[in-house]
């Protein structure tokens, strides 16, 4: 099975603006989970959506939310970005079947300026 | 919330010595502890999970405990080797949700 996958990779945004991220699961996993990892803060968790609902949320300002699609891809989508949110943002992937075994992506490095 | 605290932050050891992570966490109704290995520039891969109901799990070199009355859990490698060597995250999460909270992770560095 393919893994986890994230686009893009690399983006760089100046602040004010807004960013949208995507993310693939894996062939058969509906629950999606984002991440945000910086170095300070570690990884935190932002939230999951399974079955285009989000089920659950972290501790995140209302800038940042997300979607599900009926093929379980999901985007995240943060605005009005401030140099704060520069990290690397990882989603990860898991199965009804396992909850909490979660596999992640290679995450999309965001640089805010 | 659930608050999971890790030690040490970093960890220096020579090849072949062994290695302990512990993690504890604040809510008592967790249930589900993975351990999580990230290389540097790379993505966290889960390399050891453990549930409530079992109170250690081996996988070769590395081994997983869970003391559910004190809230921690401990990750053993032994027989280290340098590529061992990388970021090690433990985590938590509560009532078999994907809603994991982490540890700030443990910086394990293999000496050869």
């Amino acid at each position: 099975k393919a893994g986890v996958t994230q686009t893009p990779r690399y983006l760089i945004k100046t602040r004010g603006q807004q960013v949208t991220l995507s993310c693939s699961p894996i062939s058969g996993h509906r629950s999606v989970s984002w991440y945000q990892q910086t170095p300070g803060q570690g990884l935190q968790f932002l939230f999951e959506y399974f079955s285009e609902t989000q089920r659950n949320k972290g501790n995140f300002p209302g800038r940042f939310s997300g979607r599900q699609f009926s093929n379980s891809r999901s985007e995240m989508n943060v605005s009005t970005l401030e140099l704060g949110d520069s990290a690397l943002y990882l989603c990860a992937s898991s199965s009804e079947r396992r909850v909490g075994e979660q596999y992640f992506g290679p995450g999309t490095r965001l640089t805010v300026t | 919330g659930e608050n999971v605290e890790q030690h040490p932050s970093t960890l220096s050891v020579q090849e072949g010595d062994s290695a302990v992570i512990k993690c504890t966490y604040s809510d008592s109704a967790s249930n589900y502890f993975p351990w999580y290995k990230q290389e540097l520039g790379k993505r966290p891969q889960l390399i050891i999970d453990i549930r409530s109901n079992v109170g250690e799990k081996k996988d070769q070199r590395i081994a997983v405990t869970l003391n559910k009355t004190a809230k921690h859990f401990s990750l053993h490698i032994t027989e280290t080797q340098p590529e061992d060597s990388a970021v090690y995250f433990c985590a938590a999460s509560f009532d078999n949700n994907n809603d994991m909270r982490f540890g700030a992770g443990t910086r394990l560095t293999v000496k050869p």
